[in-house]
């Protein structure tokens, strides 16, 4: 079945500390790629997306995305982590023809950062 | 408008009422999602509008849940005789086309008691 895997449920890491959240899919073709960003009590912020290209992506907030066709991967990192960025984070891809319109997400990944 | 809009954004109801809640999308997106998000967990897709097609409905949960959309203006989520199982955040997102990505609107919080 066509599904989008988000390993982590929860992390926790140091404030300055490096960060990467993964994201796998399972497509016979290349999918649309997407990270979101959802703050406590918020909607969903994009943070970048991949279309095609160089398969490293920047985002906004200081995050970037590396696509891995081997591995089917799309794994989010940003070298970093802010207090500010305690969140939960959501991978969706976007795929043409198939179920549920056409956007699918995983099933999130929350960050908690120690000071 | 500059972004999705969703009305109300929070909604106290009794269990057994009816509720309707509206998203406004981005004016010319064709496309509208709404998606159910239960406390601590993930989206859950409930259904999807592109342009004039038929509705894709796979994800409502029951027939208490129905939802219409006039065009590619205003959508109306509708949910009859609420249980307390409905309580949730509900999202709407909206796009031109799936890879332009999709913007979200902030949801209604509505609790059922």
């Amino acid at each position: 079945a066509q599904s989008v895997t988000q390993p982590d449920i929860h992390i926790t890491v140091s404030e300055g500390a490096s960060l990467e959240l993964r994201c796998n899919y399972s497509y016979g073709a290349t999918p649309y790629l997407f990270w979101y960003v959802q703050s406590p009590g918020q909607g969903l912020q994009l943070l970048l997306k991949y279309f095609s290209g160089d398969t490293l992506v920047q985002g906004i907030k200081g995050f970037e995305a590396e696509f891995k066709r081997s591995q089917s991967s799309f794994n989010l990192r940003k070298p970093s982590v802010h207090w500010s960025d305690a969140a939960e984070y959501f991978c969706a891809v976007v795929l043409y023809g198939g179920s549920q319109g056409n956007l699918i997400f995983g099933k999130g990944t929350k960050l908690s950062v120690k000071p | 408008g500059a972004g999705v809009s969703q009305s109300p954004s929070n909604k106290v109801t009794e269990k057994g009422k009816d509720v309707e809640l509206r998203c406004d999308p981005i004016s010319g997106h064709t496309a509208l999602y709404w998606y159910r998000q239960r406390l601590g967990q993930g989206l859950e897709f409930l259904i999807y509008f592109q342009g004039n097609s038929a509705p894709d409905k796979s994800g409502l949960p029951s027939d208490r849940f129905s939802a219409e959309r006039t065009g590619e203006s205003v959508s109306t989520l509708t949910i009859q005789r609420t249980q307390q199982e409905d309580s949730a955040v509900y999202l709407c997102a909206s796009s031109y086309g799936g890879h332009y990505g999709y913007t979200f609107g902030s949801g209604t919080r509505l609790t059922v008691v």
